[in-house]
């Protein structure tokens, strides 16, 4: 079966870039996207089709996909960027999501 | 506004059933693919399963094949998963998810899930 794999952690200063990568094979031949998780709440689309960004999502938020890796880069980030993010796409039928990041902005 | 209300979760002991529900709003619930997506405590996303706008095509990941079932009521603008033969590691906040209408499958609206806990 398909696996996304991703850091488990990512730790970033407030008005810097975070990276967050999305591993999986071929993984640019896909659609990758990203959703934001903050603790108790449901998860939040950010990115879709590899680099989109649906409406009211800021545009500090930014994707790219090729090869074998997707990247979410958020530029600027703020403290109320701190949440779980996890990648995902789609394979044979079946939804595959990354094992998520937790971002730190410390 | 898309509203995506979840209710039927609860404690059940293993071997049991529950059927979740789903009840959507703010868009016509006929014409998109619907899923179902789980979240164990303190872990992460598992995609359970999908059904097409007319209920025709189903799909399901391996490990609840054969025990849950996802279905659709129009009529009531809903969507159900009934689950059978429930296990301790089917404990999760269960998420109702709706897919726009694109090739691929994403979820650009999550409803705020259910909890289902399952243990004697």
């Amino acid at each position: 079966s398909y696996e996304l794999t991703q850091p488990p952690s990512v730790s970033v200063s407030p008005g810097q870039t975070a990276s967050i990568t999305c591993s999986g094979d071929k993984l640019g031949d896909k659609y990758a996207c990203w959703y934001q998780q903050k603790p108790g709440q449901s998860p939040v689309l950010v990115i879709y089709e590899d680099t989109k960004r649906p409406s009211g999502i800021p545009e500090r938020f930014s994707g790219s996909n090729s090869g074998n890796t997707a990247t979410l880069t958020i530029s600027g980030t703020q403290a109320m960027d701190e949440a779980d993010y996890y990648c995902q796409a789609w394979d044979s039928s079946s939804v595959v999501f990354g094992g998520g990041t937790k971002v730190t902005v410390l | 506004e898309v509203q995506l209300v979840e209710s039927g979760g609860g404690l059940v002991q293993p071997g049991g059933s529950l059927r979740l529900s789903c009840v959507v709003s703010g868009f016509t619930f006929s014409s998109y693919c619907m899923s179902w997506v789980r979240q164990a405590p303190g872990k992460g996303l598992e995609w359970v399963a999908n059904i097409k706008q007319d209920g025709s095509e189903k799909y399901y990941v391996d490990s609840v094949k054969g025990r849950f079932t996802i279905s659709r009521d129009h009529a009531k603008s809903s969507l159900y998963l009934q689950m059978n033969s429930l296990r301790a590691e089917d404990t999760a906040v269960y998420y109702c998810a709706k897919i726009p209408p694109v090739s691929e499958w994403y979820f650009d609206y999550w409803g705020q899930g259910t909890l289902v806990t399952v243990s004697s």
